[in-house]
């Protein structure tokens, strides 16, 4: 079955520390990869994505994440966070279903609290 | 452009009862999904609607239903509330035909006592 795992429940870090969360799925099409942000209190935002072409996306507020197919994996990327960072990161992964119907299949989600 | 509206914000509703959460998509959106989300459990998928038809559906007792109207606005119906049933309901909408990318109301966040 399609899957999407993020291997951090939670993630601690101080100001300026540098953060990459893991994203792997499991899937043998064509993807579409996505991750979003939900700062407390706010809805969920998309942060960036990736569709084709070069394997490294940049998003919003400095944050990139890097396709390997190879490992099935999108992991996040910032290299110094600040406390405005804290909320909950969501990888997703858009598939296929049986009914050749898209389907956006979830990862669990990172809670990450910066430390000012 | 208006994003994604869901009513009501808030629900207090009483075990046994049954409540309709309402979402409008963004204008020109034809796909609506909805996501139940509770802390560790992470946004569970309800199910996907495009052209008022049910597309994709998620593994939900039949208690959960939705259905989606001629002007792609869509609702979700939950009867005979269970505790278990408090959580925070999304409403994400796309634009194409498939879910390339979704676009996420505030939410309705219920609670059942």
């Amino acid at each position: 079955a399609q899957s999407v795992s993020q291997h951090n429940h939670h993630v601690i870090l101080s100001e300026a520390a540098s953060l990459e969360l893991g994203c792997n799925y499991s899937y043998g099409g064509t993807v579409n990869l996505f991750w979003y942000v939900q700062y407390p209190g706010q809805h969920l935002q998309l942060l960036l994505k990736y569709f084709s072409g070069d394997p490294l996306v940049k998003g919003i507020k400095g944050f990139e994440a890097e396709f390997i197919k190879s490992k099935f994996s999108f992991n996040l990327r910032k290299p110094s966070v600040q406390w405005s960072d804290t909320a909950e990161y969501f990888c997703a992964v858009n598939a296929f279903n049986a009914g050749n119907n898209r389907k956006l299949i979830w990862g669990l989600g990172t809670s990450l609290a910066v430390n000012p | 452009k208006a994003g994604v509206t869901q009513t009501p914000r808030y629900l207090i509703k009483t075990r046994g009862q049954q409540v309709t959460l309402s979402c409008s998509p963004i204008s020109g959106h034809r796909s609506v999904s909805w996501y139940q989300q509770t802390p560790g459990q992470g946004l569970q998928f309800l199910f996907e609607y495009f052209s008022e038809t049910q597309r994709n559906k998620g593994n939900f007792p039949g208690r959960f239903s939705g259905r989606q109207f001629s002007n792609s606005r869509s609702e979700m119906n939950v009867s005979t509330l269970e505790l278990g049933d408090s959580a925070l309901y999304l409403c994400a909408s796309s634009g194409t035909g498939g879910v390339l990318e979704a676009f996420f109301g505030q939410g309705t966040r219920l609670t059942v006592v």
